[in-house]
């Protein structure tokens, strides 16, 4: 399930489920959305992006999908792994400028 | 995609000290930025580095507190001065290629812990 941690949100699944992470962003002008993993001691890795003239784009075992109208974005991963255990942000960009991110959600993944 | 090799990875530094945390990219890049990210929180952009002029800072943070040099496309450094407890966090160089795909990397973050 999805709980609100002392920073984080948290989203707890077991191997081989799918998980989905959501992420609102604010600025109607964003025309380019990014999401990326971040593992204890590193730095955020880049996973999948996506243009705002799409609404969904596929990667291996990831999707994202944006919805302009309500300004929301999602993160698909499918059979979840414990190696996807991580934060993830949604990164938010206008005209290929500085990036906004999200607030994140931790994804816990048990055996 | 750009490789950013960051340096110091982690450092425990004295209050009232500064640190000075390295930047080099193994290609020439467009855009290069810092970030703060306190802990068990999200990145917050401090400022954009432009090569060979002033750094463009965001709101809350000033050039006083947080020096930064680019002197050419492919090296930046920036600075935390006169440190206190509250200035420990991890710090994060990134570039902007201005592409899709792999177009905004990260380095591998400062941590740094001011006693």
């Amino acid at each position: 399930g999805e709980s609100v941690g002392l920073h984080l949100p948290t989203l707890s699944v077991q191997e081989g489920d799918n998980s989905i992470i959501n992420c609102a962003y604010s600025n109607s002008a964003s025309d380019y959305f990014i999401w990326y993993k971040q593992e204890s001691g590193k730095g955020p890795q880049f996973i999948i992006d996506i243009r705002s003239n799409m609404d969904k784009r596929q990667g291996q075992r990831v999707t994202v999908l944006l919805n302009k109208t309500v300004k929301h974005l999602s993160l698909q991963i499918a059979a979840t792994q414990p190696g996807d255990s991580a934060v993830y942000f949604c990164a938010e960009t206008a005209g290929y400028s500085t990036l906004t991110f999200g607030k994140g959600t931790m994804l816990l993944v048990s055996p | 995609s750009a490789v950013i090799s960051q340096k110091p990875s982690r450092d425990i530094c004295q209050r009232g000290t500064s640190l000075t945390i390295q930047c080099q990219v193994d290609s020439q890049v467009t855009m290069m930025f810092w970030y703060r990210q306190q802990p068990g929180q999200s990145l917050t952009l401090i400022a954009t580095a432009n090569q060979g002029s002033e750094a463009t800072y965001e709101s809350g943070f000033v050039i006083d507190k947080f020096p930064i040099s680019r002197p050419n496309l492919t090296f930046s450094t920036l600075t935390v001065s006169n440190m206190s407890p509250e200035d420990s966090s991890i710090y994060l160089c990134s570039v902007g290629t201005g592409q899709v795909n792999y177009g905004y990397t990260f380095g591998s973050g400062t941590r740094l812990t001011v006693v």
